[in-house]
């Protein structure tokens, strides 16, 4: 089936520990997104991608990394530099078809805690 | 974006229709009404969008005002597994970064037997 997949499901930190979450997509989507989502609030978005090779700041970037190598695969970081780390994460892809109105769809998120 | 107001909670009778309201009354000409729902512990499943125009898809309907500064969900058939919470999000047509969902707090609709 096409959809997006987010691995792991559940992800735990370490003090110091830079971690890296998946997500995958089959959808030949252009465009990916990366959102927290913390208790009882909406989403924010960390970073997110047009085109292989290029990515841009969300509103809440610093202490996250990522990377587009590949059309179906954006890779978020979170590095020890986030020290507040403990979130719901979602990716998100959509089609570019040049007017923007191609609504996002999720994966299911990976919930990540510190130890 | 276009702030939207939602009811914080609705109940409706398995089988029945779930009609579900937004009031978007700053919405401006180039701005989209999108409609996702959120399952406890799973990402947001998108449901529907338009501008204008009333809008019919397998999972749901969409019903604009003319004047545009509203709009209702409407969900057929309402089954268990549509309890969920409910978003309604105006945003421009812009890709990336302008283009960001901002959720509010959505409304919790319950499906009951």
């Amino acid at each position: 089936d096409g959809g997006i997949t987010q691995s792991p499901k559940y992800l735990f930190r370490k003090e110091g520990q830079n971690v890296t979450l998946s997500c995958e997509q089959n959808l030949n989507h252009d465009a990916m997104y990366w959102y927290r989502q913390d208790p009882g609030q909406g989403l924010r978005l960390i970073y997110y991608s047009q085109i292989v090779n290029d990515f841009q700041k969300g509103d809440i970037a610093e202490g996250y990394s990522v990377s587009r190598e590949k059309k179906e695969s954006f890779p978020l970081t979170v590095t020890s530099a986030q020290k507040n780390p403990t979130a719901f994460y979602l990716c998100a892809s959509s089609e570019d078809r040049g007017v923007g109105n191609q609504p996002q769809h999720f994966g299911d998120g990976t919930r990540l805690s510190i130890l | 974006d276009a702030k939207t107001t939602q009811p914080t909670s609705m109940d409706c009778a398995e089988g029945r229709a779930a009609n579900l309201p937004c009031n978007h009354s700053t919405i401006s000409g180039n701005e989209y009404v999108y409609w996702y729902r959120q399952i406890h512990s799973q990402g947001p499943q998108y449901i529907i969008h338009g501008l204008k125009n009333n809008e019919t898809n397998e999972m749901a309907s969409l019903i604009i005002t003319e004047d545009r500064k509203s709009s209702t969900l409407i969900l057929p058939h309402a089954t268990l597994r549509d309890t969920a919470v409910y978003y309604c999000i105006v945003r421009v047509a812009f890709r990336g970064s302008q283009g960001n969902l901002i959720f509010g707090k959505g409304t919790k609709l319950s499906v009951k037997p």
